[in-house]
């Protein structure tokens, strides 16, 4: 089955505690993505990458890293988490950049 | 600044009528343009698209529509049905540093009443 997986679906860390959520894609698609979702502001990216070793920010890329070492994977690091990082978090991916693919999406709390 | 913005948190209508859902946008760069269908705890599915070259695309029970001199999209749905009771985004994208960079709105709750 096509898909995009992220783990882990649910997170509660503490501040300061570096994180690494996992997302893989099984579509060989060169485009990946990440997003945030917050109430009353709808999904916001906070990297992209257009190939192995292409990435790129996004409009909120502050407090993340990201690495695309194989095409299939798109990690997403948090390396000093802090409470406003606190989202859902969804990875995508597409073949072509115009329609993407969602994961089922990952909550974190930052306490 | 929210580039795609829909103004509407929410939307209720009785089931076999028509939904619409408005979504207005200030970037005159954007050129492709989406609809995505949110249950709660999964991820965004999409539902239908639209190029700026067009002003309305049909998919079944979906259609949408783009005015491109009003800077607004959107979608109709009917009959309404209640598995259509989700969160719907819009979203629009224009090119930027080679890929396509998708910007989403808010979000609107539509909730079907049987």
């Amino acid at each position: 089955e096509a898909q995009v997986t992220q783990n882990p679906r649910y997170l509660i860390t503490v501040t300061g505690k570096k994180l690494t959520v996992t997302c893989s894609q099984n579509m060989n698609h060169e485009y990946m993505s990440w997003y945030r979702q917050d109430p009353g502001l709808g999904l916001r990216q906070i990297y992209y990458s257009m190939n192995v070793e292409v990435t790129d920010k996004g409009d909120v890329p502050e407090g993340y890293k990201v690495s695309r070492k194989e095409k299939r994977n798109f990690p997403l690091i948090l390396e000093s988490p802090s409470p406003n990082q606190t989202s859902l978090y969804f990875c995508a991916s597409s073949p072509d950049s115009y329609g993407y693919t969602f994961g089922s999406g990952t909550r974190l709390t930052v306490v | 600044d929210q580039q795609v913005k829909q103004n509407s948190p929410s939307l209720s209508v009785q089931e076999g009528r028509i939904s619409i859902l408005n979504c207005d946008y200030t970037n005159s760069m954007f050129d492709y343009f989406l609809w995505y269908k949110k249950y709660p705890a999964e991820g965004p599915t999409f539902l239908i698209s639209i190029s700026s070259i067009k002003d309305k695309n049909e998919d079944g029970r979906f259609t949408v529509f783009l005015n491109k001199s009003a800077k607004h999209l959107s979608l109709h749905i009917v009959p309404s049905q209640p598995g259509d009771s989700a969160v719907y985004f819009c979203a629009a994208s224009a090119q930027s540093a080679g890929a396509q960079k998708l910007v989403f709105g808010q979000g609107t709750r539509l909730t079907i009443n049987p």
